[in-house]
């Protein structure tokens, strides 16, 4: 069946480092969504990119499509406290469109 | 505000006794969707419906029922709760499947 595996799954980063995390799917995706869910949280949506190459930036995150809407990367720069959290990236089945996949998520901690 | 409302936040119940896990959106979605997390196994869609008395199986259905009377309305049925139905669940809705989710704030589920 259809797989979205995401690494790493720990980062650990100093503040004011970067971060990046990797979305690979087995199949083709038709969007990309990204989440990201706080300590004792719950998901928020953070963006859905929808075209092949699409790049789109919010403050310190870029989030950036594959060409063959495959693959998805998430960075951040100059990592902050508040970035804390698991990262996770989800795209719909191809065979099923209620159906969604959820990568394991990245959960990325930051040391003052 | 725009939100997802899930009750109870947390619960504690023994095996067999049947349990209604409520979730309310206020967002006129159209698609709603049940999810468990558990540590090492990601986010899991349980089920999902696509609008008004239109629900579908998702990855994990065994053990759960629901259904969608009224739009805003998407509950989750235990008939007889088991442990290994122990998790934390989440309810999440969007306006069409696979736009990006809002997700209520979870339920802590233990059954012993």
């Amino acid at each position: 069946g259809q797989q979205v595996m995401q690494i790493p799954q720990y980062q650990h980063v100093q503040e004011g480092e970067d971060f990046t995390t990797y979305c690979n799917s087995s199949t083709t995706l038709s969007n990309i969504q990204w989440y990201k869910q706080r300590p004792g949280g719950h998901p928020v949506f953070l963006i859905q990119l929808v075209k092949s190459g699409e790049v789109k930036k919010q403050k310190r995150l870029t989030f950036q499509f594959g060409e063959a809407k495959k693959n998805s990367s998430l960075h951040i720069t100059a990592t902050q406290t508040t970035d804390v959290g698991t990262y996770f990236c989800a795209g719909p089945r191809s065979t099923n469109a209620g159906k969604s996949t959820f990568g394991d998520g990245t959960t990325l901690t930051v040391k003052p | 505000e725009a939100q997802v409302t899930q009750n109870p936040r947390y619960l504690i119940t023994v095996t067999g006794k049947k349990l209604t896990v409520t979730c309310s959106q206020n967002m006129n979605h159209e698609y709603m969707s049940w999810y468990r997390q558990d540590p090492g196994l990601g986010l899991r869609q349980i089920y999902y419906s696509m609008n008004v008395e239109v629900t579908d199986k998702g990855d994990v259905p065994e053990g759960y029922k629901v259904s969608r009377k009224e739009k805003r309305n998407f509950p989750l049925i235990l008939e007889s709760p088991s442990p290994n139905q122990t998790s934390l669940y989440f309810c999440a809705s969007s306006l069409q499947a696979n736009y990006g989710y809002t997700f209520g704030s979870g339920t802590r589920l233990t059954v012993v």
